[in-house]
């Protein structure tokens, strides 16, 4: 069974530009969830998915960044404009509908994202 | 005070050894919990998932302990290829939300 897959693995871009992160969750997996973490930080939560609605928003950082899971099948994470304390690692995980499996989350590889 | 707490390491031990992590959390209503392993520039695996009876998996043990609100990990004969950095998560209820902490970076040395 694929995992959570995570495109691009790299982004380096300038501040001011535009990046648009993508993430396939494993097939079936209702949650979706968009965590970050900056360098020397720990991983926070920014938001979650479940199906297309977003269940909750309020990790996420300020109104440059924008979710969509049209869908409810894979996810896009965009942010306009990029300022350089974007830079970090963008995780996304999945998890099944229901049970208490829903709560054991499967990350993919992440995006390292570098705003100069 | 952070809401998952966890000792940064890093914690160098031998081949063959056991060690031991705690994970401290504040939010009483924490309902769920769990071991996730992060190798150097990988994303975080789940190792365990943390039950209120404790539980076992191979050389791996994880307990909670809900009345001074912390988790444990332990690991029993400890292999080189157990050197990552250990997280531990809590669930604050509601809808899946989840704490992560700053890890535990273990090394074993041959």
């Amino acid at each position: 069974e694929a995992g959570v897959t995570q495109f691009p693995s790299h982004s380096v871009i300038e501040k001011g530009q535009t990046v648009t992160l993508r993430c396939d969750p494993i097939s079936g997996h209702d949650n979706l969830y968009w965590y970050r973490r900056v360098m020397g930080k720990e991983i926070k939560f920014l938001l979650h998915f479940v199906k297309e609605s977003k269940q909750d928003e309020s990790g996420m950082p300020n109104n440059r960044f924008l979710a969509e899971r049209t869908g409810g099948t894979y996810s896009t994470l965009k942010v306009q404009p990029a300022e350089l304390e974007d830079s970090g690692v963008y995780f996304c995980a999945s998890s099944q509908v229901s049970g208490f499996s829903s709560y054991e989350q499967y990350f993919g590889p992440g995006t390292r994202l570098t705003v100069t | 005070r952070k809401e998952v707490e966890q000792d940064p390491g890093p914690f160098n031990v031998p081949e063959g050894a056991t060690v031991a992590f705690n994970c401290t959390y504040s939010n009483s209503a924490s309902q769920s919990f769990f071991w996730y392993r992060q190798d150097c520039r990988k994303e975080p695996k789940l190792l365990m998932s943390v039950y209120s009876s404790g539980n076992e998996d191979g050389r791996f043990t994880a307990q909670l302990n809900r009345a001074s609100q912390y988790i444990s990990l332990l690991i029993r004969d400890s292999k080189l290829s157990d050197s990552a950095t250990y997280l531990c998560v809590v669930n604050r209820g509601g809808y899946q939300k989840v704490t992560f902490g700053t890890g535990t970076k273990l090394q074993v040395i041959p």
